[in-house]
């Protein structure tokens, strides 16, 4: 059982916007604690896709957005494209177990 | 540029410790945060705990009682102590840096290393 919340999984036709959403509590998300994003194609290692909440690194393509509010977070990604299917993790630093927490994963499926 | 390479051995047994390094090139291990994270199919990512160069730690409560982290800061290293292994800790194992006390990021990874635990 995961701390943060995703749906195993979504889908989207291309050209379509999906978003993930990622649901924590008062000692993750919900104390302030930035929420981050990566993205894992398998058999690679994760990509760091949005870091403190809304803020992407650089070569991380404006498709790829995300916002915060309350004990939540969500990742959106407009326009899908086919090389956009891959498993999606939030994760952020929870103060109860000092350290940091994932979510479960989301696989997204462009149709 | 900056690059995380871990290794280690591919196949333990149960009941065995695992030992694994992560060797850093490109950057001075020193004045940053490090991380082990780990992943299975079942799991997904799960955090395994945090180095800082000065050896500061802290892990991950469910694995606590069994995990140690260390850093050598003249080979640039990190290294990952698992003991009283079981299939339920086979995964491949990362690692990475950590943004500590700002936004509490990887942006660094390993290519990982997968281990199997089996007899």
């Amino acid at each position: 059982q995961s701390v943060l919340t995703q749906p195993s999984s979504v889908s989207g036709a291309p050209g379509q916007r999906v978003t993930i959403p990622c649901t924590g509590s008062s000692s993750n998300i919900g104390a302030g604690f930035a929420v981050n994003w990566y993205q894992q194609v398998p058999g690679t290692a994760p990509k760091l896709l949005i870091y403190g909440n809304i803020n992407r690194p650089s070569g991380v393509p404006d498709r790829f957005s995300g916002s915060e509010s309350g004990t939540s977070a969500s990742l959106a990604i407009t326009g899908l494209q086919a090389e956009d299917e891959a498993d999606y993790y939030c994760q952020s630093y929870d103060s109860t177990l000092s350290g940091s927490v994932f979510g479960g994963g989301t696989k997204l499926t462009v149709l | 540029q900056v690059q995380l390479q871990e290794s280690g051995p591919g196949l333990v047994k149960p009941s065995e410790t695992l030992s694994l390094t992560c060797t850093v090139s490109g950057a001075s291990i020193s004045n940053h945060y490090w991380t082990w994270i780990r992943h299975s199919p079942g799991t997904g990512l799960e955090w395994i705990g945090y180095i800082y160069y000065r050896g500061s730690t802290n892990y991950n409560p469910s694995l606590k009682s069994r995990v140690t982290i260390s850093v050598d800061t003249s080979k640039n290293q990190l290294s990952l102590w698992l003991s009283s292994l079981t299939a339920a800790d086979t995964a491949v194992y990362y690692c990475a840096t950590w943004d500590y006390g700002r936004y509490w990021y990887s942006d660094l990874w390993g290519r990982g290393t997968l281990v199997t635990v089996s007899s």
